[in-house]
């Protein structure tokens, strides 16, 4: 049972292009968000995160946006580069739980120049 | 800082063989995480440990066992290895629980022939 479901599975992007990778999540209990973001044969690292109380969330070319009604929030990279390319996981998790993240089924990422 | 580290990289198993994955941070963390990687599932938390002293399970915590040695180290074993088992798997810290990043290893790669 997949509490965060994360889309597209792959996604191609031109350089210069924007990159959205959506997650829709069931449990209203969760209170945070992280996207992380891995290369190949690399542990992920967290990327942005994003509390409920906030609708969107920008740190450089990443923005988070969050749709708390809907149960969705999104990544979108803005003028993505080739060093972008990567997996990119959401996640959710209840701020009172230890830390447990509930992780989408990730995004293979890749900017061609 | 080395920050989080795994032993070993790589590891081929036959089924039923039992084999121990060791994790250690130097950040001074409370928190520590098992997680396995699996390919279209994402990450998955296997089990975690709150605090030294605390183990609790994740969510596919079934033919795994851990130990949080003291602060910096937290070790998985598989007791009697299986080919469902073959996964990577990741460890990872953060300073609490809650809202609080997590900070991951390299990964150890396991197959179980």
């Amino acid at each position: 049972q997949q509490q965060v479901k994360q889309s597209p599975q792959s996604l191609i992007v031109q350089k210069g292009g924007i990159s959205i990778i959506n997650c829709a999540y069931e449990n209203t209990a969760f209170d945070y968000f992280p996207w992380y973001q891995q290369f190949p044969g690399k542990g992920p690292a967290l990327l942005i995160a994003i509390r409920p109380d906030v609708s969107e969330k920008k740190e450089g070319r990443f923005t988070i946006s969050f749709n708390k009604s809907a149960k969705q929030f999104s990544l979108h990279i803005m003028d993505s580069q080739p060093g972008d390319s990567a997996t990119y996981f959401c996640a959710a998790s209840i701020s009172t739980s230890y830390g447990k993240l509930t992780f989408g089924q990730g995004t293979i990422l890749t900017v061609h120049p | 800082n080395a920050g989080v580290t795994q032993t070993p990289k790589f590891q081929v198993l036959k089924t039923g063989q039992s084999m121990t994955l060791q994790c250690a941070q130097d950040m001074n963390h409370n928190s520590m995480y098992w997680y396995r990687q699996d390919p279209g599932m994402g990450l998955r938390l296997i089990y975690y440990s709150a605090s030294e002293g605390t183990t609790d399970k994740g969510e596919v915590p079934n033919g795994y066992n851990v130990s949080r040695l003291n602060k910096r180290e937290f070790s998985l074993r598989l007791e009697s290895a299986a080919p469902s088992q073959t996964s990577v798997y990741f460890c990872a810290s953060s300073e609490g629980g809650g809202r609080e990043t997590q900070y991951f290893g390299p990964g150890t790669r396991l197959l179980v022939l």
